[in-house]
């Protein structure tokens, strides 16, 4: 089955520069979604269709996708944006099939 | 305003059914792709389900496929997810969410199955 696949961890001092990656074969052809959530809460829709920020979202959130792999990057990154970020996308099959990536737990310290 | 409410959870013994609800309002239900996502007790998101439109096409993940059913009433703004054989790894907060290309997605706020005996 398709597999999106994020690094577990990230790491960043206050105003830093965060990037998390995600990688997946249908990535060309199909958009990324990113979602952060910290612990308790429901997710909340950072960056959608590969690059657009929802309203809301501060800039410091951006995303972009280049062949099979796709960036979000939070510039200036700061101790709120401490969470646990997931990228979505969908196969390749026509079956519109979605998925997750694991998960990257976003440490700012 | 957009919104979406997920109902319906319950604990449920291994082997039963569920079927949760998820009433839309705000936007143009009919017109919108729907899924459920799903979220064991300190795991990850996983993708359990989507449906088209007009309910004419659906796919699952493969862990639910044959014991899950989606489906939509367009007239009652209503999606629905009919569970049944249900195990204990199906416990879960199952959240609904719209999705049409160049729109956010939008979640509902989720609601909790808990699968045991």
């Amino acid at each position: 089955s398709y597999e999106l696949t994020q690094p577990p961890s990230v790491s960043v001092s206050p105003g830093q520069t965060a990037r998390i990656t995600c990688s997946g074969d249908a990535l060309p052809k199909k958009y990324v979604y990113w979602y952060h959530q910290k612990s308790g809460q429901a997710p909340v829709l950072v960056i959608y269709e590969d690059s657009r920020r929802p309203s809301g979202i501060p800039e410091r959130f951006s995303g972009s996708s280049s062949g099979t792999m796709a960036t979000l990057t939070i510039s200036g990154a700061q101790v709120e944006d401490e969470a646990d970020y997931y990228c979505y996308s969908t196969d390749s099959s026509g079956n519109h099939r979605g998925v997750f990536g694991g998960g990257t737990k976003l440490t700012v310290l | 305003e957009v919104q979406l409410v997920e109902s319906g959870g319950a604990l449920v013994q291994p082997g039963g059914s569920l079927r949760l609800s998820c009433a839309a309002s705000g936007f143009t239900f009919s017109t919108y792709w729907m899924h459920w996502v799903r979220q064991a007790p300190g795991k990850g998101l996983v993708w359990v389900s989507r449906i088209n439109s007009d309910g004419s096409s659906t796919s699952y993940a493969d862990s639910v496929k044959g014991r899950f059913t989606i489906s939509r009433d367009n007239a009652k703004n209503t999606l629905y997810l009919q569970m049944n054989s249900l195990r204990v790894e199906d416990t879960a907060v199952y959240y609904c969410i719209r999705d049409r290309t160049g729109d956010p997605p939008i979640w509902g706020q989720g609601t909790l199955v808990t699968v045991s005996s």
